[in-house]
């Protein structure tokens, strides 16, 4: 099985900063990447899918990239709303692999 | 509106059974495939089963395999996952979850979600 390995952890920045988590499959997956956001309690977001393309309603300051086995999130400017944990998943087929997650805070 | 809900979750011993079902409407049901995605507390998401639109094809998760069932009544406009044999490990929020053609499978449709606690 294609394993989803994300970095970093965890990671602290102030407001107005730009952000960036990675997200490395252990295979190559084109571009069946997705993006979602958890805040906590709350259920997940899809914010990005096909690696780099927003999903309706989401902010333009987070973008993804990438295609193949290494992917990028990137929040252009930190909020103070974008605390959350951030996940990548793989769905081009089963198992759709979450990565470990992601935790940022301000 | 685009909806799902889950229900039947609880407290349940080890060895024991639950099975949770998962209300779909607001969106043609029968032609979707449908996941379940679990998170244990303080854990990240764990993408668990899925079953494809007339349910001749699932897959799981090698946790759960041979003790999980996921299943669906498209008359009904439901899914269910039988879960048997339960471990402390399988506490978890369970969601069901899909995604619509524009997403092309990745999950823009979750429910809320139904807790289950496997305890003595």
């Amino acid at each position: 099985d294609i394993q989803m390995t994300q970095s970093p952890s965890s990671l602290s920045a102030s407001v107005g900063d730009r952000v960036t988590i990675t997200c490395r499959a252990s295979q190559d997956i084109s571009n069946s990447l997705a993006w979602y956001q958890q805040k906590s309690g709350k259920v997940p977001k899809l914010l990005i899918y096909a690696a780099s393309t927003l999903q309706s309603g989401v902010p333009s300051r987070f973008s993804g990239s990438g295609s193949g086995t290494d992917f990028t999130l990137t929040i252009s400017s930190l909020q103070p709303e974008d605390v959350a944990t951030y996940y990548c998943q793989k769905y081009n087929s089963a198992p759709r692999t979450f990565g470990q997650g992601t935790k940022v805070e301000i | 509106e685009v909806q799902l809900v889950e229900s039947g979750g609880g407290l349940v011993q080890p060895g024991g059974s639950l099975r949770l079902s998962c209300a779909a409407s607001g969106f043609p049901f029968s032609t979707y495939w449908m996941h379940w995605v679990r998170q244990a507390p303080g854990k990240g998401l764990v993408w668990v089963s899925r079953i494809n639109t007339d349910g001749s094809n699932t897959v799981y998760v090698d946790s759960v395999k041979g003790r999980f069932t996921i299943s669906r009544d498209n008359a009904k406009n439901t899914l269910y996952l039988q879960m048997n044999s339960l471990r402390a490990e399988d506490t978890a929020v369970y969601y069901c979850a899909s995604g619509t053609p524009v997403t092309r499978g990745a999950f823009d449709i979750w429910g809320p979600g139904t807790g289950v606690t496997v305890s003595s």
